[in-house]
């Protein structure tokens, strides 16, 4: 099993609303990351966990809230999101913290209204 | 700040004939680079690698080149294959610390 799995597929959300988005791997993969992109860009690293533990925060919203229940699964918390935020949100994960040669999930295409 | 660029938006190739997409960075500390292939609705997929330590790498198709005093690397497709149309992106990281992506290249590989 080769697979980083996302759910949802797609999101709409209100501005007051709180969503979850999910992603899990069974890789036996130590490291977690999310990632966001924009049309027409390229993915931007938003959190890394390692071991479970959040490593790396991008200087994220606090609107942004990462939680790594265990070593396969990777969640990331929305509360009052920005029409802005509207994006594909992307996860990974890599064997170790080295970030090379991660496996990505398909993502989640999340829209604010 | 893009310190990886890919200036070339897309790419139109015949199939069979070779696809070369080119990648640019700017900071000398990348010692790790990466091409990433997406189709739509679906999540990057690692394609192929190559360490600062050399200069090319092959995986079947696919050949890396990296020219470290130019900052430059390219990604040659030989032949191009109809499944081959992607977007594909660049992928550069120092002391496997994050990836720095290009805004990727669109393929489009013609019959």
């Amino acid at each position: 099993d080769t697979e980083v799995t996302q759910t949802p597929k797609h999101l709409v959300m209100g501005m007051t609303n709180k969503k979850s988005l999910k992603c899990e791997q069974h890789m036996g993969h130590r490291a977690m990351y999310w990632y966001k992109q924009k049309a027409k860009k390229p993915p931007e690293l938003m959190f890394v966990y390692s071991y479970e533990k959040l490593s790396i925060n991008e200087s994220v919203p606090s609107r942004f809230s990462p939680e790594c229940p265990n070593s396969s699964l990777l969640n990331l918390h929305l509360h009052a999101l920005q029409p802005e935020d509207s994006a594909l949100y992307l996860c990974a994960s890599s064997l170790g913290q080295g970030i090379t040669e991660a496996f990505f999930g398909q993502g989640t295409r999340l829209t604010v209204v | 700040d893009q310190q990886v660029k890919q200036n070339s938006p897309s790419l139109s190739v015949q199939e069979g004939r070779i696809s070369i997409l080119n990648c640019d960075y700017t900071n000398s500390m990348f010692d790790y680079f990466l091409w990433y292939k997406k189709y739509p609705a679906e999540g990057p997929t690692f394609l192929i690698s190559i360490s600062s330590i050399k200069d090319k790498n092959e995986d079947g198709r696919f050949t890396v080149f990296l020219n470290k005093s130019a900052k430059h690397l390219s990604l040659h497709i030989v032949p191009s294959q109809p499944g081959d149309s992607a977007v594909y992106f660049c992928a550069a990281s120092y002391n496997d610390y994050k990836l720095s992506f290009g805004a990727g290249t669109t393929v489009t590989v013609r019959a």
